[in-house]
């Protein structure tokens, strides 16, 4: 599961601080959307999802925004640890066509200095 | 916590050889994805899986693959006649019910080709 991300947009921010990574996603009918965690050497990890009738949804230390109009996604991770360090994905379906595969963003790679 | 296994971790295979790629999902689960990551570039959606027949599959997944349900348990991808571009890690994924697109990946088998 390694992406060794040589083309791969990189986020550092200093352990505890709080980690903004985007997304921005192509498809206007989609109406799912995932962040994903790769670890390297690792599959995708499911961290949240979001469906098109919320802007916002929280889980544990993270939270989701999706911006219909400007096709924007982004993923929060509050007091950021160095097991954050990781690639992160955001991935979309367009759930209405019966349609299940995941369409996946160019991820981004986020590196947390203790 | 249940997840979804792949075997082998890593496969080489000289090129022009088939090869079989093994995949375990979560056993009350009944879709079943194969994706593909080449190194440095985003995930890929090959092929879904689901009632024992391809569901949906992506312009990658030609007549060189092909995928499998043998028996309760086991999801497998064939590759015939692997060619160099073929080497990438191959992920499989398997989600529940209609309605839950949460999909789980497994760690992966990375594929190379020489």
């Amino acid at each position: 599961g390694e992406s060794v991300g040589l083309h791969l947009p990189t986020l550092s921010v200093q352990e505890g601080d709080n980690s903004i990574i985007n997304c921005a996603y192509s498809n206007s009918a989609s109406d799912y959307f995932i962040w994903y965690k790769q670890e390297s050497g690792k599959g995708p990890q499911f961290i949240i999802d979001i469906r098109s009738n919320m802007d916002k949804r929280q889980g544990q230390r993270v939270t989701v925004l999706l911006n219909k109009t400007v096709k924007h996604l982004s993923l929060q991770i509050a007091a950021t640890q160095p097991g954050d360090s990781a690639v992160y994905f955001c991935a979309e379906n367009r759930k209405d066509t019966g349609r299940r595969a995941l369409t996946f963003g160019s991820g981004t790679r986020l590196q947390v200095q203790p | 916590e249940p997840e979804v296994t792949q075997t082998p971790s890593h496969q080489v295979t000289q090129m022009g050889q088939e090869v079989i790629l093994r995949c375990v999902p979560i056993s009350n689960h009944l879709y079943f994805y194969w994706y593909r990551q080449i190194l440095g570039q985003k995930v890929e959606f090959l092929v879904s899986f689901y009632n024992n027949e391809i569901s949906e599959k992506s312009e990658i997944f030609d007549d060189q693959f092909s995928v499998e349900r043998p028996d309760g348990s086991n999801f497998t991808l064939k590759i015939r006649s692997t060619k160099l571009e073929d080497s990438a890690m191959y992920f499989c994924a398997s989600s529940g019910t209609q309605g839950n697109t949460e999909a789980f990946f497994g760690q992966g088998t990375r594929l190379t080709v020489v």
